[in-house]
């Protein structure tokens, strides 16, 4: 199974900051990375698919860049509704697998 | 709109079976595969199987080949996952979700607890 890795574990922002996750594949995925949103006690919402497609209805402060190996999410402007935890997952080879979250915090 | 409304928690007893249903609508089903996806407490995010709701072809994950069944039923445009031999491993909260590039809708979840 291709092993997913994503930094930081968690990270403290402050509304109006600019925030970046990385996401590892332990290979090649080209671009068949998706990122995900997730609050408490509801199922993950769809950010990003292809590594950088804006899903509709997202708002445009989210992006994602990257391909092969390594990928990031970037939220230009943190807002309040965005302290969640964030997956990447990969859709490559199965099984699809997921990172294991990053949670932003408010600082 | 498109939404998947699954079926409610369920406690169950270690060594028994559990049936989570996911009711689709406001699509063609049968257009979209159907995955279901697990979250137990402080683990990742888990793949267990989908299955093509045009067809009914399945594919499991390795690790819970031969513990899992994924069904669906066309005329209900309902799929289900059934899990068996349930242990307090398998204490999680089950989802199903609309495959297309990645994963664009997903059901509520379904609370399975495993307890004695």
């Amino acid at each position: 199974d291709i092993q997913m890795t994503q930094s930081p574990s968690t990270l403290s922002a402050s509304v109006g900051d600019r925030v970046t996750i990385t996401c590892r594949a332990s290979q090649s995925i080209s671009s068949w990375l998706a990122w995900y949103q997730q609050k408490p006690g509801q199922a993950p919402k769809l950010l990003i698919y292809k590594a950088s497609s804006l899903q509709s209805g997202v708002p445009s402060r989210f992006s994602g860049s990257g391909s092969g190996t390594e990928f990031t999410l970037t939220i230009s402007s943190l807002q309040p509704d965005d302290f969640a935890t964030y997956y990447c997952q990969q859709y490559s080879s199965y099984p699809w697998t997921f990172g294991q979250g990053t949670k932003v915090e408010i600082k | 709109q498109v939404q998947l409304v699954q079926s409610g928690a369920e406690v169950k007893e270690p060594g028994a079976s559990v049936k989570v249903s996911c009711k689709a609508s406001g699509y063609t089903f049968t257009n979209y595969d159907m995955y279901w996806v697990r979250q137990a407490p402080r683990q990742r995010l888990e793949c267990m199987g989908w299955i093509n709701a045009g067809n009914g072809n399945t594919r499991y994950s390795q690790k819970f080949q031969g513990r899992v069944t994924i069904t669906s039923d066309t005329s209900a445009t309902t799929a289900y996952m059934e899990l068996s031999s349930l242990t307090s491993e398998d204490t999680a909260v089950y989802y199903c979700a609309r495959y297309t590039s990645g994963f664009d809708y997903w059901g509520q979840g379904t609370l399975v607890t495993v307890s004695s």
